[in-house]
């Protein structure tokens, strides 16, 4: 399975844009990226995914390098509730599809 | 609409008592998922259903881990005996039909201790 790297943590104040990096230099033709985040004693929630091209949904927008062995998740404006571990996750295809494949995560700490 | 229903939500036990817990998904959920979560790691996937057939069982402990989903709606995942290690946060999630894009929703986990 290709590997993703995030850094272990970023800080933020609220109300600012948050970019989360993530690393992905193996990642094949076929995986789609996708980032779920977890809230402390909650299962993991899922934020967005692309391929190829920038997404944006109502929760975030994810930037895809040209390349693809690099991405950014970005929270426009980040609130106290947008504290929690991001995961960024290759989904592959072929015999493992739907295996999502967690690393350790950033853990995103809000200031007020 | 309702998410994912996991029960219990805390069980403490003993090592060599055995403990199960239920899962049951978002209706018309096809493919289910368990996951087990150490304690300041990512989750990581024990077992894939693809309605009631276990199409990915790579990751489970067969010694003393088992899993069924009979009529493929609810779930059950067995620990018999327990150990120690066993001890972290059990997470079942379900998702439409697997694909490489399909999201995957998860319920709250159930957090074990093993004593």
């Amino acid at each position: 399975d290709a590997k993703t790297t995030q850094p272990n943590s970023m800080e933020s104040n609220e109300e600012e844009p948050v970019h989360l990096p993530c690393n992905h230099s193996t990642i094949s033709g076929t995986d789609y990226i996708h980032w779920y985040r977890q809230l402390p004693s909650q299962g993991p929630e899922y934020v967005i995914h692309g391929l190829t091209s920038n997404v944006n949904n109502r929760m975030a927008s994810l930037a895809i390098a040209e390349d693809r062995k690099s991405s950014t998740l970005i929270l426009h404006r980040a609130t106290l509730r947008d504290a929690a571990v991001y995961y960024c996750i290759l989904n592959a295809g072929g015999t493992s599809y739907g295996k999502l494949t967690f690393g350790q995560g950033t853990i995103l700490t809000v200031h007020p | 609409e309702a998410g994912v229903v996991q029960s219990p939500r805390y069980k403490i036990i003993e090592k060599k008592q055995p403990v199960a817990f239920w899962c049951n998904p978002i209706s018309g959920h096809n493919t289910l998922y368990w996951y087990r979560q150490n304690l300041g790691q990512g989750p990581e996937l024990l077992i894939r259903y693809e309605n009631e057939e276990a199409v990915d069982d790579s990751q489970l402990p067969k010694d003393r881990f088992s899993a069924e989903r009979l009529k493929g709606v609810d779930s059950t995942l067995k620990i018999q005996p327990a150990e120690l290690g066993d001890s972290a946060v059990y997470l079942c999630a379900s998702s439409p039909r697997v694909s490489s894009y399909n999201e995957q929703f998860f319920g709250p986990g159930t957090r074990l201790t093993v004593l």
